[in-house]
């Protein structure tokens, strides 16, 4: 069974860092492409970064630009979004979800871990 | 931009429910495909794949959810609506990054 289970939330103030891991088990990790997606509270969807299966490419949404980085450890099957200056509109539940068929489609999610920024 | 109608959709048990999807830009990527899911997400609970590439159903999916649409309008039917249909359904384009999704629109039984 697919399982990807985040961690490392919590609650930071405005300009700090906190860095997300996403640890991923049933499935053969190292080639498949990762992402972040964020849902503020009581908000809908937001995809903010993407890795490459090889880990060459990685992409990010202007919103994020800059500030946060994406990374993995094929050997841990572990997935990781290390966020810097963080800003009240950051506040959110961060998911990591897998996509299939080069980048098809993202189906498969965890169950999310909240980061909680104070201004 | 995806654009999703109705925001929400109040159905009565075993009626059909459907929900569009505009996208502001063409989603056919320079492989052929049209890469447009649809994801349900019931309360309390991370979001759920149910159709991808238009009208693919995802694993575990059932028939009574399909997807349909082609350039720019998509659309979500499900043909007898159950009480665990009940949550926010999303449309979602993967051909451009940053990947985008519609407002979501709560289906909810009279």
């Amino acid at each position: 069974e697919v399982q990807l289970v985040e961690s490392g939330g919590g609650f930071v103030q405005a300009g700090g860092s906190l860095r997300l891991s996403c640890a991923a088990s049933g499935f053969t990790f190292s080639g498949q492409e990762m992402n972040w997606v964020r849902q503020a509270p009581g908000k809908g969807l937001e995809s903010i970064s993407y890795i490459s299966g090889s880990g060459t490419t990685r992409l990010y949404a202007d919103s994020v630009k800059g500030r946060f980085s994406i990374s993995r450890d094929d050997a841990e099957n572990s997935l990781f979004l290390e966020m810097n200056s963080l800003r009240a509109e950051d506040t959110a539940v961060y998911y990591c979800a897998r996509g299939y068929s080069s980048g098809s489609h993202l189906g498969s999610w965890g169950q999310g871990t909240l980061v909680t920024v104070s201004s | 931009v995806m654009t999703q109608t109705p925001l929400s959709s109040p159905v009565t048990l075993g009626q059909p429910a459907s929900i569009s999807c505009r996208s502001s830009q063409g989603l056919v990527y320079s492989d052929g495909n049209t890469y447009l899911s649809w994801l349900q997400q019931r309360p309390g609970q991370p979001p759920r794949l149910l159709i991808y590439k238009i009208s693919t159903r995802f694993s575990g999916v059932p028939d009574r959810f399909s997807g349909s649409g082609a350039g720019t309008d998509f659309t979500l039917k499900i043909s007898r609506v159950e009480a665990e249909d009940v949550g926010v359904y999303y449309c979602m384009q993967l051909t451009h990054f940053p990947y985008t999704f519609g407002q979501g629109t709560k289906l909810e039984i009279k």
